[in-house]
């Protein structure tokens, strides 16, 4: 089955600890991207990755880094998180601008 | 700096009515999407247009695109509860590849 896979899907944690959200797609998707759900906002892009080993910011890149090490993974980092952070993220893949766009469950992170 | 704007932002509508969501973006886009996100989960893909005068259907959901107004419309015919959900357009340029610019949503919750 062609999916998106998050992990963890829910994670409560502390201001400054790191922490790492995975991301995992089977349909060999060259363009994956990382989102954030604000209430009021939509959704808005942190980073996105063109193929393996290539990356750049989206609209709301600070306090994030990204890696794309292998094509099926795109991994979000939060290396010092904070309040602000707390959100709803989703991560994406697809082909290189196809109009067909697959995403994720979703990871609800709280930043006490 | 594109931007997109959904009004409104809450829609109470009863069941049998017919009501119209909004969708404004500032600049010349490519695609035109329409998704639906019920609580707690992933976005749903409802409609992606493409062209000027494009209109789709599905059920009791109608989409059209205005290029030159920068205007689509979400129209919903004859409500049912299984509607409610929160409702989110998008729109992407082929030049800047697969981002999606999110409007804020809006939440539409349909009473018997």
């Amino acid at each position: 089955e062609a999916q998106v896979t998050q992990n963890p899907r829910y994670l409560i944690t502390v201001t400054g600890k790191k922490l790492t959200v995975t991301c995992s797609q089977n349909m060999n998707h060259e363009y994956m991207s990382w989102y954030r759900q604000d209430p009021g906002l939509g959704l808005r892009q942190i980073y996105y990755s063109m193929n393996v080993e290539v990356t750049d910011k989206g609209d709301v890149p600070e306090g994030y880094k990204v890696s794309r090490k292998e094509k099926r993974n795109f991994p979000l980092i939060l290396e010092s998180p904070s309040p602000n952070q707390t959100s709803l993220y989703f991560c994406a893949s697809s082909f290189w601008n196809s109009y067909e766009q697959y995403f994720g469950p979703g990871t609800r992170l709280t930043v006490t | 700096e594109l931007k997109v704007e959904q009004n409104p932002l809450f829609l109470s509508m009863q069941e049998g009515k017919n009501y119209t969501i909004y969708c404004n973006y500032s600049t010349t886009s490519d695609r035109l999407y329409w998704y639906r996100q019920d609580p707690g989960k992933s976005l749903e893909s409802l409609f992606v247009l493409l062209s000027n005068g494009a209109v789709k259907q599905e059920g009791r959901l109608m989409a059209s695109l205005d290029t030159k107004a920068r205007l689509s419309t979400l129209h919903i015919t004859a409500a049912v509860h299984d509607l409610s959900a929160t409702y989110f357009c998008a729109v992407d340029k082929k030049a800047a590849g697969n981002k999606l610019t999110f409007g804020g949503g809006t939440r539409v919750l349909v009473k018997p």
